[in-house]
C-alpha cells in the first residue's frame, strides 16, 4: 500500500523556522518527483515546491522562493521542507504529493501537517 | 501569473448531472486534471489528462477540453460526491509549472 506520511507541523512565530518531513513507503520513492502542495484554511490549493526523482531539478513557487528549500534523500524514502523566514500568510496545511509516473498529476497525497505562524 | 478559473459553486440534485468548468489561456495541448478534496482530507485525483480516470474512481466522473475551457462531468450524482473540486495544469512556460484552479464546491441538493 502506498503512504505518504507528513510531519513537523507546528505552531512558530513570524520569522522562525520549521521543517517538514514526508516519510513514504509501498513504492519506488527514487523513481517518482514530488511536490509539496498548500492550502491556507478556506483556501484553494498551492504547489510550492517541486524535486525531480534525482534532485537534480527544483522548482518554487513565487511565494516562497528564497526562503523554503525543499530536499530528498532516496536512501531513506523521504522527502523534506525546510521553510525559514516564516510569515502569517505561510499558514496552511502542507501536503507531499507523488507525482504520477506518466503524467504530471498528483496522484497519491499524505494527510498533511498544520503549520501555523503566528504571534 | 497564470489563473484557472471555476465557479465558485455548482448545486445539483441528486441523480443529476453536475458539470464544473475550468478556464484559462492557451490550454493547447496541456493537459488538465481534477481533484475532488471533502473536508478535513487530502485530495483525490479523479481525472488526470483531460479525461482518463485512474483505477477505482467510478466512471460517473468524466473529463472533456474544448478549446480552453475543461469540464468535469458528474453523472449520477449522489449524496457522497459533496466536495470542493479543483482543476490543475502544468505548463512548462511557467517559472513554477504548477498551477491550480480556483475551486469548485459542489452541493448536493
Amino acid at each position: 500500500e502506498v503512504q505518504l506520511v507528513e510531519s513537523g507541523g507546528g505552531l512558530v512565530q513570524p520569522g522562525g523556522s520549521l521543517r517538514l518531513s514526508c516519510t513514504t513507503s509501498g513504492f519506488t520513492f527514487s523513481t517518482y518527483e514530488m511536490n509539496w502542495v498548500r492550502q491556507a484554511p478556506g483556501k484553494g490549493l498551492e504547489s510550492v515546491a517541486y524535486i525531480s526523482n534525482s534532485g537534480s531539478a527544483i522548482y518554487y513557487a513565487d511565494s516562497v522562493r528564497g526562503r523554503f528549500t525543499i530536499s530528498r534523500d532516496n536512501a531513506k524514502n523521504s522527502l523534506s521542507l525546510q521553510m525559514n523566514r516564516l510569515r502569517v500568510e505561510d499558514t496552511a496545511v502542507y501536503y507531499c504529493a507523488r507525482e504520477g509516473f506518466l503524467f504530471d498529476a498528483f496522484d497519491m497525497w499524505g494527510q498533511g501537517t498544520l503549520v501555523t505562524v503566528s504571534s | 501569473s497564470y489563473v484557472l478559473s471555476q465557479p465558485p459553486s455548482v448545486s445539483v440534485a441528486p441523480g443529476k448531472t453536475a458539470r464544473i468548468t475550468c478556464g484559462g489561456n492557451n490550454f493547447g495541448s496541456k493537459s488538465i486534471h481534477w481533484y475532488q478534496q471533502k473536508p478535513g482530507l487530502a485530495p483525490l485525483l479523479v481525472v488526470y489528462e483531460d479525461s482518463d480516470r485512474p483505477s477505482g474512481i467510478p466512471k460517473r466522473f468524466s473529463g472533456s477540453k474544448s478549446g480552453n475551457t475543461a469540464t468535469l462531468t458528474i453523472s449520477r450524482v449522489e449524496a457522497g460526491d459533496e466536495a470542493d473540486y479543483f482543476c490543475q495544469l502544468w505548463d512548462s512556460t511557467l517559472d513554477h509549472p504548477y498551477v491550480f484552479g480556483t475551486g469548485t464546491k459542489v452541493t448536493v441538493l
